[in-house]
């Protein structure tokens, strides 16, 4: 069964249009993650959720808004896409105990503006 | 910004020992430091992870020095789906929000 799971896998889209972006684990995770990975192969932490709460915004433009229904699910929507917003998409999740905690991390999502 | 330098690419022969360098000269006492790997096309899996001690475990072998300013992941018998960028982060415990901060990482290359 797949750990974290992201839809869609490719993503083509005109600019100024609005798209989403799903991600589900079914790890029974507290935190989950938007990572996202330019052209250059940087990847960068978007977003944090823990228990449905925002705790890391890593001065994101307005136009990205993550929501997240419950701990099991963090989508990412994205309005008027501009073609800078092209790039991977991970999501990932963990269970942090207080101490050391791995991430595990979505397949990706390439989203491609035109 | 990473916090971590490592070589940009290696070459590793297959069946032999990888050896994947790391400075991290700033670490502070609180913080730890990790050993993800990104497979082409693929999310970055977690290999390992260590304080001061050296760590092992099914994938790898992590040695941090006394000072605790650089480690190396090692890969005992490199096989060619080995192959990946592979990424050095420090990362605090405590008042942890969680981020993972990568650098350019290391790209190795395990060739036949």
């Amino acid at each position: 069964d797949t750990a974290v799971s992201q839809t869609p896998k490719y993503l083509v889209t005109q600019m100024g249009n609005d798209k989403s972006i799903k991600c589900e684990q079914n790890l029974g995770h507290d935190t989950m993650y938007w990572y996202k990975q330019d052209s250059k192969k940087f990847l960068k932490i978007m977003f944090s959720y823990n228990n449905k709460e925002l705790i890391i915004n890593e001065t994101v433009p307005n136009r990205f808004s993550p929501k997240s229904p419950d701990k099991a699910h963090l989508n990412l929507h994205i309005n008027s896409l501009e073609l800078g917003d092209s790039a991977v998409y991970f999501c990932a999740s963990s269970q942090p105990r207080g101490g050391p905690d791995e991430q595990f991390f979505g397949p990706g999502t390439r989203l491609t503006v035109l | 910004d990473a916090k971590t330098t490592q070589p940009t690419s290696m070459d590793c022969a297959e069946g032999r020992a990888a050896n994947l360098p790391c400075n991290h000269s700033t670490i502070s006492g609180n913080e730890y430091v990790y050993w993800y790997r990104q497979i082409h096309s693929q999310g970055p899996q977690y290999i390992i992870h260590g304080l001061k001690n050296n760590e092992t475990n099914e994938m790898a072998s992590l040695i941090i020095t006394e000072d605790r300013k650089s480690s190396t992941l090692i890969l005992p018998h490199a096989t060619l789906r080995d192959t990946a960028v592979y990424y050095c982060i420090v990362r605090p415990v405590s008042g942890n929000t969680g981020k993972l901060i990568f650098g350019q990482g290391t790209t190795l290359q395990v060739k036949p």
